[in-house]
């Protein structure tokens, strides 16, 4: 199975910054079918970008995915207080179906 | 709106079985199917499988293979999953979510809300 690898486990920032969340494959993601999650306490994962970069409807553009192959990047321009949740990536190219550990993005 | 609602939580004891709802509205639920995924206590997401509401193929991850069944009800718009032989460790809240049509190759862009499912002695 595919394994994503996230980093950091934790990024500490603040409101107005910009961040950028990482997502490593151990091997190539199939036609990039990367999938971001934002998550937030007692809530169910809520998808942000599929596609790598193709945002979902309803997701300001402050968030942007980018990346192929192995290499995936979740970026947030500037950050929000609401920003602040936990991010999985997901790869659905190839079965099973697989999701990074997560970033925990908290306020500094 | 498009939605899923999920059935209440439940205790089990281990060894017994437990059956997970998830209803869907707002679009044609044959057009899609719906994908299992489940979460420990303070852990990450874990993907358990995948039904077609057109056709009702399934995918099932190695993990559980054997103790899950995924169903669905079109006449109702219900996708079910039932979980056998339940231990300490299925201890989760199990999320339905929809997924693609005609393969477990596709993005979740809509979740139920959750259901708990506890298995204690």
């Amino acid at each position: 199975e595919i394994v994503l690898t996230q980093s950091p486990g934790t990024l500490s920032l603040s409101p107005g910054e910009r961040a950028a969340l990482s997502c490593r494959a151990s091997q190539s993601v199939t036609s990039s079918y990367l999938a971001w999650y934002q998550q937030k306490p007692g809530q169910a994962p809520r998808l942000l970008i599929y596609g790598a970069s193709s945002r979902a409807t309803g997701i300001p553009d402050r968030f942007s995915g980018s990346g192929s192959g192995r290499d995936f990047t979740l970026t947030i321009s500037r950050l929000e207080p609401e920003d602040f949740a936990v991010y999985y990536c997901q790869q659905y190219g190839t079965s099973p179906i697989t999701f990074g550990q997560g970033t925990r993005l908290e306020i500094k | 709106q498009v939605q899923l609602v999920q059935s209440g939580a439940e205790v089990k004891k281990p060894g017994a079985s437990v059956k997970v709802s998830c209803k869907a509205s707002g679009y044609t639920f044959s057009s899609y199917g719906i994908s299992w995924v489940r979460q420990a206590p303070g852990q990450g997401l874990e993907w358990m499988g995948w039904i077609s509401a057109y056709n009702d193929n399934t995918n099932y991850a190695q993990k559980v293979l054997g103790r899950v069944s995924m169903t669905t009800d079109t006449s109702t718009s219900t996708a079910y999953m039932e979980l056998r032989s339940l231990r300490s460790d299925d201890t989760a809240v199990y999320y339905c979510a929809r997924g693609g049509k005609l393969g477990s190759s596709y993005y979740m862009d809509v979740w139920g809300k959750g259901t708990t499912v506890t298995v204690s002695s």
